[in-house]
């Protein structure tokens, strides 16, 4: 079994809706959870990232980690086109240390 | 902006053939990671080096990979030999000491083995 799970989808919602993207994990000693979205045939950028348990937001994306459920997701709100790529959660035990990434969830928004 | 650097983009090789990449991270980062990315398997860390020394290659196969930053404008990774199954996207990475915002991709070396 893997450290870190996500659905590898694909995901297609029309636009203007509501998206949410999930993980799973089963190591308790992870204390950073990041949200990173990749477009095709580029690599990974960081969307926003979150330290131990809580909520983060920043415009139409919000983050949210669950530690005792070991559960994390990412939200967003009157989605775009421009938001379809694919999106992986990635984790740490420590800042700037090595992330273990999720298997991405490919996601397209049709206009 | 800043950005990491990698070359080749694009690489096509016969099995049994040495392939080296390499990444130019972003000036004043001290942290360097390489990432392989395969449909099947995801992002998998391969090595990662602190202040050019090696902190953790644990997830590269050693009897043919090899990883190094020979100063800090450059790191390089190599496979000697290649076989079909090194087939993906290789991925370097760039950060700072501080925490997770500070880490920068390139845009990665697709390599192709036949």
């Amino acid at each position: 079994q893997k450290e870190v799970e996500q659905d590898p989808g694909p995901l297609s919602v029309p636009e203007g809706a509501i998206v949410s993207l999930n993980c799973t994990y089963s190591n308790s000693a992870f204390q950073y959870f990041m949200w990173y979205r990749q477009y095709s045939r580029k690599g990974p950028e960081l969307l926003m990232y979150t330290y131990s348990s809580g909520n983060k937001e920043d415009g139409r994306f919000t983050a949210q980690v669950d530690k005792s459920s070991k559960y994390i997701s990412l939200f967003i709100r009157d989605s775009q086109p421009s938001d379809s790529a694919t999106y992986l959660c990635a984790m740490s035990n420590q800042g700037a240390q090595k992330l273990v990434f999720g298997q991405g969830t490919r996601l397209t928004i049709n206009p | 902006d800043a950005r990491v650097t990698q070359t080749p983009r694009h690489k096509v090789t016969e099995m049994g053939q040495e392939v080296t990449m390499r990444c130019q991270p972003i000036l004043g980062h001290n942290t360097v990671f390489w990432y392989r990315q395969t449909m099947m398997q995801g992002l998998e860390l391969l090595a990662y080096f602190r202040n050019r020394a090696p902190l953790d290659d644990s997830g590269m196969p050693k009897d043919r990979f090899s990883a190094e930053m020979p100063d800090a404008t450059l790191a390089t990774l190599k496979i000697q030999p290649s076989e079909p199954r090194d087939s993906a996207v290789y991925f370097c990475a760039s950060g700072i000491l501080t925490g997770p915002e500070g880490y920068t991709f390139g845009s990665g070396t697709r390599l192709t083995v036949v």
